[in-house]
């Protein structure tokens, strides 16, 4: 598992509501990202972090918004969920080594936005 | 431009045959990363292989290897010796200087192993 712990894993919520979803690393890498995973899509980037309070957008990052204030904890946060954000979300760490090392992801978070 | 294509949606082998997983990728980088992962059923994402764009042979993994066009611009999974428990969906992803070094991925292959 590489050190990663996604919370929740499972959650349904009502559309205009905010959500955030958490992860959290024992690994002490600086890198984190969250990317979302939809049939047909692949996985797509959401926001990354290269450090604490070093946060930037991915290719998706409309309608949420991340948070890093400890190294071992990265946040994204939906701030008024859509049913368009109904997904597969996965943290990741990892790419911090020299050379292009792989990342290494949480077990995901489903997340049901009615 | 798709960055990685994996034109293959699914496919079937037979067990205990040998499986080839198509990527193409798409990158005017000198040096890149590229790298397979395996999901299986229960969802997690499982690092499997890794080639850069400078190494000279081919990787290897146990029975997955990469074979590595850097002409053709492909990075194909070959698994030996298919087992039921390869049947997962396999994404191949990329990390390149244009990308700001982050992790691309294709769209997957969903592969089924028969007995």
């Amino acid at each position: 598992d590489a050190g990663i712990t996604q919370s929740p894993r499972h959650k349904v919520t009502e559309t205009g509501t905010p959500v955030t979803l958490r992860c959290h690393q024992t690994e002490n890498h600086r890198y984190m990202y969250w990317y979302r995973q939809d049939p047909g899509h692949g996985l797509r980037l959401i926001h990354y972090s290269y450090g604490v309070k070093d946060t930037d957008k991915g290719e998706v990052s409309d309608g949420y918004s991340v948070s890093r204030s400890k190294t071992e904890d990265f946040l994204l946060t939906l701030e008024s969920a859509t049913s368009s954000q109904t997904s597969v979300y996965f943290c990741a760490i990892g790419g911090d080594s020299p050379g292009y090392s792989p990342l290494h992801f949480g077990n995901g978070t489903r997340l049901t936005v009615t | 431009a798709q960055k990685i294509t994996q034109t293959q949606p699914g496919m079937f082998v037979q067990e205990k045959e040998a499986v080839t997983l198509d990527c193409t990728y798409d990158t005017s980088d000198p040096s890149y990363g590229l790298f397979w992962y395996k999901q299986p059923s229960s969802g997690e994402m499982i690092f499997l292989i890794y080639q850069g764009s400078y190494d000279q042979q081919n990787a290897t993994e146990g029975r997955y290897s990469l074979n590595f066009q850097k002409a053709r611009k492909s990075a194909n999974l070959v698994i030996s010796a298919s087992q039921l428990g390869d049947s997962a969906m396999y994404f191949c992803a990329m990390r390149d200087i244009s990308s700001g070094d982050k992790l691309t991925f294709g769209t997957g292959t969903r592969l089924a192993v028969r007995p």
